[in-house]
């Protein structure tokens, strides 16, 4: 079974931290991306990456960075963590665009 | 601008009874279009997909519809069971870039 882990499950930090949401997948996919979740929003993609080293932008890449040095790990940063960036972050992995596995979430919140 | 929308917010119904949940898109560079299924603390599992190409795909009590004219996707479940309450969404690629771009979700309670 496709296995992807995500560091932490909830996290809480304070407004102007540096956050590090770190991903990490074990079958040997090309493809990683970071989503965010929210209510009534459903899931938007961050950054996505098609190789080590590659990055893309998503639909909402503002206040985002990504890293990715390894293929297995795909780490979304928080430069200056703020209070609208409280959320479901979702990372996921796939060989091919329409084939996405997700890790279980990580939820943000920032005071 | 969203390019796909589940307007239903939340269903309900009875279980046995069919569970019929909606995806109504705009644009016409979708070529196959997915539905996940997520619980409370998971993250979405793949559910059952459907190529532009088809009109129907069934697996098992799942089946999705497809109308491209109307621009317009279903996913039935039949019979409906207690376990399958959860969030819904539709997830359409674009053809061009590979990118699923996910609907709001719909939340699916089946009484027992």
């Amino acid at each position: 079974d496709v296995k992807v882990t995500q560091s932490s499950r909830y996290l809480v930090k304070r407004t102007g931290e540096k956050v590090f949401l770190e991903c990490v997948q074990d079958m040997d996919h090309e493809n990683m991306f970071w989503y965010r979740q929210d209510p009534g929003l459903g899931l938007r993609l961050i950054y996505f990456s098609y190789d080590v080293k590659m990055k893309e932008k998503g639909d909402i890449p503002e206040g985002y960075s990504v890293s990715r040095e390894k293929k297995e790990r795909f780490s979304l940063i928080l430069e200056s963590a703020s209070t609208n960036q409280t959320s479901m972050y979702l990372c996921a992995s796939g060989t091919a665009y329409n084939e996405q596995f997700f890790g279980p979430g990580t939820r943000l919140t920032v005071l | 601008d969203q390019q796909v929308k589940q307007n239903s917010p939340s269903l309900s119904v009875q279980e046995g009874r069919i569970s019929i949940l909606n995806c109504d898109y705009t644009n016409s560079m979708f070529d196959y279009f997915l539905w996940y299924k997520k619980y409370p603390a998971e993250g979405p599992t793949f559910l059952i997909s459907i190529s532009s190409i088809k009109d129907k795909n069934e697996d098992g009590r799942f089946t999705v519809f497809l109308n491209k004219s109307a621009k317009h996707l279903s996913l039935h479940i039949v019979p409906s069971q207690p376990g399958d309450s959860a969030v819904y969404f539709c997830a359409p690629a674009e053809s061009n870039t590979g990118k699923l771009i996910f609907g709001q979700g719909t939340t699916l309670q089946v009484k027992p």
